[in-house]
């Protein structure tokens, strides 16, 4: 089974622009994982960010963005907010089967 | 609106089995997959399975496989997840999840169900 990696935390300043990645054990992510990326914050149920790579929910803020970088799928936060302080996790589908990272701590401070 | 509505919390002893259910709402319950995924205590997703509604097909995380069991009934557009021989590192918040046909990802979520077992 694959394993799907995330760093386990990250910082970034008020206003700031931030990137999380996604790589998987297998090789380059690509489209055909069809990335998706969730921001949990505690005591709550996840909320899905970005689908399909790149694609945003009618609920997904402006300032997050879902791409490919060198390899891996990239979330990538633009004039981070006091809100968006939570756990991020990347999700990559494999024939049907889909796998987790381990979830990235975001701290806005 | 869409909605997933999960059963209440749960508390089990070790070795019985747990059944959750979640009832989806607000769309044509055999048009989307529906995936469910735990979250032990201070821990990261984790993934279990995926049921196809329309036909009642499955597919298992390697896991689980032989210890889940995930049905559906589309008369009350309700889908199931059973998890047998529980064990204490079986203790989580269980959520279910619609998953796109195509892409297989989730979009909307359940509030979670609360599972404990203890002796």
């Amino acid at each position: 089974q694959a394993v799907v990696t995330q760093e386990p935390s990250l910082t970034v300043s008020p206003g700031g622009t931030v990137t999380l990645t996604c790589g998987s054990s297998t090789g380059a992510v690509t489209s055909g994982h069809y990335p998706y990326w969730f921001q949990q914050k505690p005591g709550q149920a996840p909320r899905t960010l970005i689908y399909d790579t790149s694609n945003k929910h009618s609920w997904t803020p402006a300032r997050f963005s879902g791409s490919l970088l060198g390899g891996k799928a990239a979330l990538t936060l633009s004039g981070a907010q006091p809100e968006d302080e939570a756990e991020y996790y990347c999700l990559l589908s494999y024939s049907g089967a889909s796998t987790f990272g381990g979830g990235t701590k975001l701290t806005v401070l | 609106q869409v909605q997933l509505v999960q059963s209440g919390a749960e508390v089990k002893k070790p070795g019985a089995s747990v059944k959750v259910s979640c009832k989806a709402s607000g769309y044509t319950f055999t048009s989307y997959y529906m995936h469910w995924v735990r979250q032990a205590p201070g821990q990261g997703l984790e993934w279990m399975g995926i049921i196809n509604p329309s036909g009642g097909s499955t597919s298992y995380a390697q896991k689980f496989q032989g210890r889940v069991t995930m049905t559906r009934d589309t008369s009350t557009s309700t889908v199931y997840m059973e998890l047998s021989s529980l064990r204490s590192e079986d203790t989580a918040v269980y959520y279910c999840a619609r998953g796109d046909v195509v892409t297989y990802g989730m979009d909307v979520w359940g509030q979670g169900t609360t599972v404990t077992v203890s002796s």
